[in-house]
């Protein structure tokens, strides 16, 4: 039981380039969220779904797309990335009020 | 004003000591209230809930005061292994999704 995993763990992207980050949950989770952490920021949502084939916008929407065609999966797209970007991204999975994080993504972009 | 706000430390203590950590939020119809701890470079995990009541696990109390719209968190006899980041977290306006704090740093020394 794995729990919740985000594919891949670091990545340095160029502006411009774009990207998609995997989370994958093997609890059933009906609700996931993505969040990025900035020094000083705390945890901003980004984008999350309360189901399969639902997305919803959270604080930090700009510049991000999401999709989660299955339960189990959450894709986060950065069409063009831009240095403001630069984070580490946590995606996690809700079981009632508490929510399960994954080991996060740190993601650089020059 | 920020959703959630925290003093971000950090709060360095001696083993044994007892700390408090304070939180204030801005909404006022928010109903659930956590704790999370986070390790350095490591993912955020549920540390306890907070009911009006208050409560307590262990060495952990959490309390609420929805008057002041603040919560807290108590560490009586702090331990090496307590040294974390404390975030905390409220329920946002749209119900399916939760605000956190920045968050306090602790360190406990020998």
């Amino acid at each position: 039981n794995a729990g919740v995993t985000q594919t891949p763990k670091f990545r340095v992207l160029k502006t411009g380039q774009s990207m998609t980050l995997l989370c994958a949950q093997d609890m059933n989770h009906e609700y996931m969220y993505w969040y990025r952490q900035d020094p000083g920021m705390g945890l901003r949502l980004i984008h999350y779904s309360v189901g399969e084939g639902t997305t919803a916008k959270g604080e930090v929407p700009d510049g991000y797309n999401v999709s989660r065609l299955k339960k189990q999966n959450f894709l986060l797209g950065l069409e063009s990335a831009a240095p403001s970007q630069t984070s580490v991204y946590f995606c996690a999975a809700r079981w009632g009020y508490e929510q399960y994080f994954g080991p996060g993504t740190r993601l650089t972009v020059t | 004003r920020k959703e959630v706000e925290q003093d971000p430390g950090p709060f360095n203590v001696p083993e044994g000591a007892t700390v408090a950590f304070n939180c204030t939020y801005s909404n006022s119809a928010s109903q659930s209230f956590f704790w999370y701890r986070q390790d350095c470079r490591k993912e955020p995990k549920l540390l306890m809930s907070v009911y009006s009541s208050g409560n307590e696990d262990g060495r952990f109390t959490a309390q609420l005061n929805r008057a002041s719209q603040y919560i807290s968190l108590l560490i009586r006899d702090s331990k090496l292994s307590d040294s974390a980041t404390y975030l905390c977290v409220v329920e946002g306006y749209n119900n399916n999704d939760m605000r956190f704090g920045a968050g306090t740093r602790l360190t406990v020394k020998p």
